[in-house]
């Protein structure tokens, strides 16, 4: 079983829509979370960190929940440039697990 | 440019041939990561340094993988005797360090085909 399991998609959605997906972890000992973005033939980039307590950052919002292992993000008034892939990522001292990725296409 | 970088971007190889790779990293971080990337999958964790220290080392690292940091500065990733099953992108990632947290940063990666 994979450390990390995302909801693959794809989703397609219209410019202005709210988006979101989550991602489950198995291992309870993980100490924090992120979610990444990847442009198609690029390296992954931080996007947000995820917190208990849910943080926004801009049109984005990150959630954890520790008791269900379950992490979400939500993009809200979706633009052309949130086109990409997420990736869901949960640590274990410096080790990055990464999940394979939602993809999400914001047509216009 | 300041970032990651790494070399080759592209390598194309025969089968049985040996590669090698490099990377830079930020310079004041002290962690360096390599990572292996496949087509519709997310980075996986082959192996991390502390400056020159070599401290975890994944499964999926086999004998044919070696892996330096020899003054704590760039790394080189070895693949011998290359299989079609190593074709994938190879990421490098920093960290750390003075003014560096734990943030990774990733390098644009090297593409390696193995024909």
């Amino acid at each position: 079983r994979k450390e990390v399991e995302q909801d693959p998609g794809p989703f397609n959605v219209p410019e202005g829509a709210t988006v979101a997906f989550n991602c489950t972890y198995s291992n309870s000992a993980s100490q924090s979370f992120f979610w990444y973005r990847q442009d198609c033939r690029k390296e992954p980039k931080l996007l947000m960190s995820v917190y208990s307590s849910g943080n926004e950052d801009g049109r984005f919002t990150a959630q954890l929940n520790r008791a269900s292992q379950y992490i979400s993000l939500l993009i809200r008034d979706s633009k052309l440039s949130d086109s990409a892939t997420y990736l869901c990522v949960a640590t274990n001292d410096y080790k990055l697990s990464f999940g394979a990725g939602t993809t999400v296409t914001v047509r216009a | 440019d300041t970032g990651v970088s790494q070399n080759p971007r592209h390598k194309i190889t025969k089968r049985g041939q040996n590669v090698t790779f490099r990377c830079d990293p930020i310079s004041e971080h002290n962690r360096l990561y390599w990572y292996r990337q496949t087509l519709g999958q997310g980075p996986e964790f082959l192996t991390y340094f502390q400056n020159e220290a070599q401290l975890e080392k994944s499964r999926l690292l086999s004998d044919r993988f070696s892996a330096e940091r020899p003054k704590g500065s760039f790394s080189t990733l070895e693949i011998q005797r290359t299989e079609q099953g190593d074709s994938a992108m190879y990421l490098c990632a920093s960290s750390g360090g003075r003014g560096g947290g734990d943030e990774q940063f990733f390098g644009p990666g090297t593409r390696l085909t193995v024909l």
